[in-house]
């Protein structure tokens, strides 16, 4: 199985913050990232796939961008509702596999 | 727009099976899509079961392969898990979601989420 690291496990940042969350994955998966957002309670979200592409109605302020074994997520200017934590998935090869996410708290 | 619901009871014994189903509204379980299950246990993160096609072609995760079934009821529109021989450690919240073909295998429809617990 392709192992998906994922760092920091948690962040502490203010509203307005540009906050970065990488993922590594333990052998190479072309551009096959996809990202996740899962606020408490809820289903998780498609935010990004392919490694850089945005879902449709995700806010720009969303970005992603690696290939290979090294991607990261970028949320430009951090908003209330982006409170949560997120998820990285390898969909290169079965079985598809997750981070152990990262969880973005207010400071 | 696609929605996804599961159900299922919500509580079932050690050593019994686990039946879900997952109604698709909005789209065909007949589509070039895969239909996925994705469960989290309480307080931890995500792992993916497995995946079925409307062919009844299934991929599964190794760690559950030999207590797992998926199965389509095109008629009905949905899709099916079942988990044999569950044990504590299967209680979680199940999922699922649709593998979008035009999304490089990434799951942008999912369900609500039910909860099975496994206690006697």
């Amino acid at each position: 199985d392709i192992q998906m690291t994922q760092s920091p496990p948690s962040l502490s940042a203010s509203v307005g913050d540009r906050v970065t969350i990488t993922c590594r994955a333990s052998q190479t998966i072309s551009r096959y990232l996809n990202w996740y957002q899962q606020r408490a309670g809820k289903a998780p979200k498609l935010l990004i796939y392919a490694a850089s592409t945005l879902q449709s109605g995700v806010p720009s302020r969303f970005s992603g961008s690696g290939s290979g074994t090294d991607f990261s997520l970028t949320i430009s200017s951090l908003q209330p509702e982006d409170f949560a934590t997120y998820y990285c998935q390898q969909s290169s090869s079965s079985p598809l596999t997750f981070g152990g996410g990262t969880r973005v708290e207010i400071k | 727009q696609v929605l996804l619901q599961e159900s299922g009871p919500g509580l079932v014994k050690p050593s019994g099976t686990l039946f879900l189903s997952c109604a698709v509204s909005g789209g065909s379980i007949s589509s070039i899509d895969w239909w996925s299950w994705v469960r989290q246990s309480p307080g931890k993160g995500l792992q993916w079961i497995g995946e079925v096609f409307h062919t009844g072609a299934t991929n599964y995760n190794p760690s559950l392969k030999s207590r797992l079934s998926m199965s389509v009821d095109k008629s009905k529109n949905q899709f099916s898990l079942m988990v044999k021989s569950v044990t504590a450690a299967d209680t979680a919240v199940y999922y699922c979601a649709r593998a979008g073909s035009s999304h490089e295998g990434a799951a942008d429809y999912w369900g609500e989420g039910t909860l099975v617990t496994v206690s006697s």
